[in-house]
């Protein structure tokens, strides 16, 4: 079964980065893009931008542009989100989210992993 | 950007109950939306895609409908495994996502 496993929470200091992971099983790594969402009591649910797996080629929301870096490593399913430069406002949970690309490039997201949960505080 | 303004933002119902939950999107957005459901301590998963089609799994009680800037999802004979937030997100224009509904019993 489709699988997305990321990795353990993150406590993380005001001005630093945090790298989170998400191990995808159950399905061929490369023919599905991965998505990353924010979620936040505040703001709901924020889209962060997808990662070709089998390119690598990546989409930000331009909120996102300079915050987030996705990275894949398709030799262990793998993909990445590094946040950078870190505050309070990026203290939320972040899902990976499987990728269905309709023929239109519309897209939405059927598998979700269970969320990394990034606290930043001093 | 698209903004979707879902409502209510909660909603208390009993067993059995049909319950609607409303989407309305700032333009256009072609059927192209999404609803999800995220219980407590979960993730969000996949109910209905383009505006009406059910997920693999979904329950059949869970039916989405509507069309230019106006969706809804509607439950039919609620349980209490229904007890969750609902969400949908717009994927015409990019992608943005309402502020979510959550469902309870009464």
């Amino acid at each position: 079964q489709v699988q997305l496993q990321q990795s353990g929470a993150e406590l993380a200091k005001p001005g630093s980065s945090v790298k989170i992971s998400c191990k995808a099983s159950g399905y061929t790594f490369t023919s599905y893009y991965i998505s990353w969402i924010k979620q936040t009591t505040g703001q709901g649910l924020e889209y962060i931008g997808y990662i070709n797996t089998g390119s690598g080629g990546t989409n930000y929301n331009e909120k996102f542009k300079g915050k987030a870096t996705l990275t894949v490593d398709k030799s262990s399913s793998t993909a990445f989100m590094q946040l950078s430069s870190l505050t309070p406002d990026d203290s939320a949970v972040y899902y990976c989210a499987r990728v269905i690309l309709q023929p239109n490039l519309r897209y939405y997201f059927d598998y979700w992993g269970q969320g990394v949960m990034v606290t930043v505080s001093s | 950007d698209i903004q979707m303004t879902q409502s209510p933002a909660s909603l208390s119902a009993s067993l059995g109950e049909t319950v609607t939950i409303e989407c309305r999107a700032s333009e256009d957005i072609y059927s192209n939306l999404a609803w999800y459901q995220q219980k407590p301590g979960n993730s969000p998963q996949l109910l209905i895609y383009d505006a009406n089609s059910l997920a693999d799994g979904v329950p059949s009680r869970f039916s989405g409908s509507g069309s230019g800037t106006q969706y809804s999802l509607k439950i039919n004979s609620l349980q209490s495994e229904d007890v969750a937030s609902y969400f949908c997100q717009q994927y015409n224009n990019y992608n943005t996502f309402g502020a979510g509904t959550k469902l309870e019993l009464k």
